[in-house]
């Protein structure tokens, strides 16, 4: 049985950074891409970026590009996701997704990890 | 771009057929087989419901179809049922190596 659980929300200022994890279990976590995805209050789904099944390549979208970084750690199952320089329009649920290499298919969903921007 | 364009809301009645578009360019949807539907109900996380384009994942009702004509996907949702009624989001693969959603359709069983 698949599970991708994430850690627990999070509350930072602006300006700050977290750090969310996303552990998986039930299938070959370096057969899968790990992508990341929000969804801010009332809004739409937005990618973030992937992580390549290797761990050696990674690609972020452009409205990202210098404040995330994508890690995992293969020993435990787990990936990570970092985001710098928060703004209050972060404010969202972050959700890690399990993908199966050259589908384009979303097929393992995370229950997603509130982080809220906040002074 | 910052998403592929959906329409705000689609309603239909029960045992109707309805379609959702999901329009970008030719270097999303236009190039690229890599399309995908979700189902996302509120407060869950979302499903997949079709993949490349027209691909039925196990598990999906065959009442859910997908296509697509040049920078166009779309997803037909035949016979509705209330259990339906959920947001609707198109995905497309790009030719930057990176993925971009649609800005979702909400739909409504009469």
């Amino acid at each position: 049985q698949v599970q991708l659980v994430q850690s627990g929300a999070e509350v930072k200022m602006p300006g700050a950074s977290v750090k969310v994890s996303c552990k998986a279990s039930g299938y070959t976590f370096t057969g899968h891409y790990m992508h990341w995805v929000r969804e801010a209050p009332g809004q739409g789904l937005e990618w973030m970026g992937w992580m390549h099944p290797n761990g050696d390549g990674t690609n972020y979208a452009q409205k990202f590009q210098g404040r995330v970084t994508m890690t995992r750690d293969t020993s435990i199952s787990t990936a990570y996701i970092e985001l710098t320089g928060l703004i209050s329009d972060d404010t969202a649920l972050y959700y890690c997704v399990g993908e199966p290499p050259g589908t384009g298919k979303f097929d393992y969903w995370g229950p997603g990890t509130l982080v809220t921007v906040s002074s | 771009q910052s998403a592929l364009t959906q329409p705000a809301s689609v309603s239909g009645s029960p045992g109707q057929s309805i379609t959702i578009s999901c329009s970008g360019t030719s270097s999303d949807i236009g190039g690229s087989n890599l399309v995908s539907w979700y189902q996302q109900y509120p407060g869950k996380a979302p499903k997949v419901m079709i993949s490349e384009v027209s691909n039925r994942p196990s598990g999906v009702s065959n009442r859910f179809s997908g296509s697509k004509s040049g920078n166009t996907a779309s997803l037909t949702i035949s016979g509705l049922q209330a259990e339906d009624e959920a947001d609707y989001y198109c995905s497309s693969y790009r030719s930057d190596i990176t993925y971009i959603f649609g800005t979702g359709t909400k739909v409504t069983v009469l």
